[in-house]
């Protein structure tokens, strides 16, 4: 167990409808990062928060933000939905000093499916 | 910008059988090396890192050794178990100094299948 959480672990929705996923990172973490896992595309890296604010953003499409709350938890919107949305959409946790190296703790993941 | 290149798989092993599975990487500067495995029906499980030159990363009996003059970091072990099959993921992420961007970026990961 790597101390993260994500819900839900699975979610079966319509296209052109709006999802929410939910991670809670490893407590004393302050960095958040989404992942999508897809078998065309890979592992592909999508946004970062630290501390509640936007640090990184990678291949996230428009259709799709996220935001950390004060409490560091963070959510990933997913919007319009369209089939080729369906992935696994991981969240990852670290500690993210100002310097040096981090290590990136991952949680179960949310198997999304788009019908 | 950064890429990890991994062998194809699949890769289909005996039990107890050595195990390569090579990882070179473009990036600027150095940065950090991974391993991480995927077991079926599983997230991401940190296996192993390195976070310079010549470290030896070591875990359940993988090793893996970043290599800065080839830009590698491949994967061994000795002895295969059939509780070694999942997927192995090489991923780097940049050294950063005054930021707080570790954004991780992956190969495209091999499937190894350990027999009986």
């Amino acid at each position: 167990d790597s101390g993260v959480t994500q819900t839900p672990k699975h979610l079966i929705t319509a296209t052109g409808q709006r999802v929410t996923l939910r991670c809670s990172p490893r407590s004393g973490d302050l960095s958040v990062y989404w992942y999508q896992q897809s078998l065309d595309q890979g592992l592909q890296f999508l946004i970062q928060y630290y501390n509640g604010e936007e640090r990184a953003k990678g291949n996230i499409l428009e259709r799709f933000s996220a935001q950390q709350f004060p409490d560091l938890h963070s959510e990933l919107n997913l919007s319009s939905l369209e089939l080729g949305d369906s992935a696994l959409y991981f969240c990852a946790s670290s500690v993210a000093g100002r310097t040096g190296t981090d290590t990136q703790y991952f949680g179960p993941g949310t198997r999304l499916t788009v019908l | 910008g950064d890429s990890v290149t991994q062998m194809e798989g699949p890769v289909t092993l005996s039990e107890e059988a050595f195990l390569t599975i090579n990882c070179t990487y473009t990036a600027t500067g150095y940065p950090s090396l991974f391993w991480y495995v995927q077991y079926p029906g599983e997230g991401l499980q940190l296996l192993l890192k390195a976070t310079k030159a010549d470290d030896k990363g070591s875990n359940k009996g993988f090793e893996a050794t970043y290599r800065k003059e080839t830009t590698s970091f491949h994967l061994e072990k000795g002895s295969v178990q059939v509780s070694d099959s999942a997927v192995y993921f090489c991923a780097l992420s940049p050294r950063n100094s005054g930021g707080s961007n570790y954004k991780l970026t992956f190969g495209k990961g091999t499937l190894l299948t350990v027999n009986p």
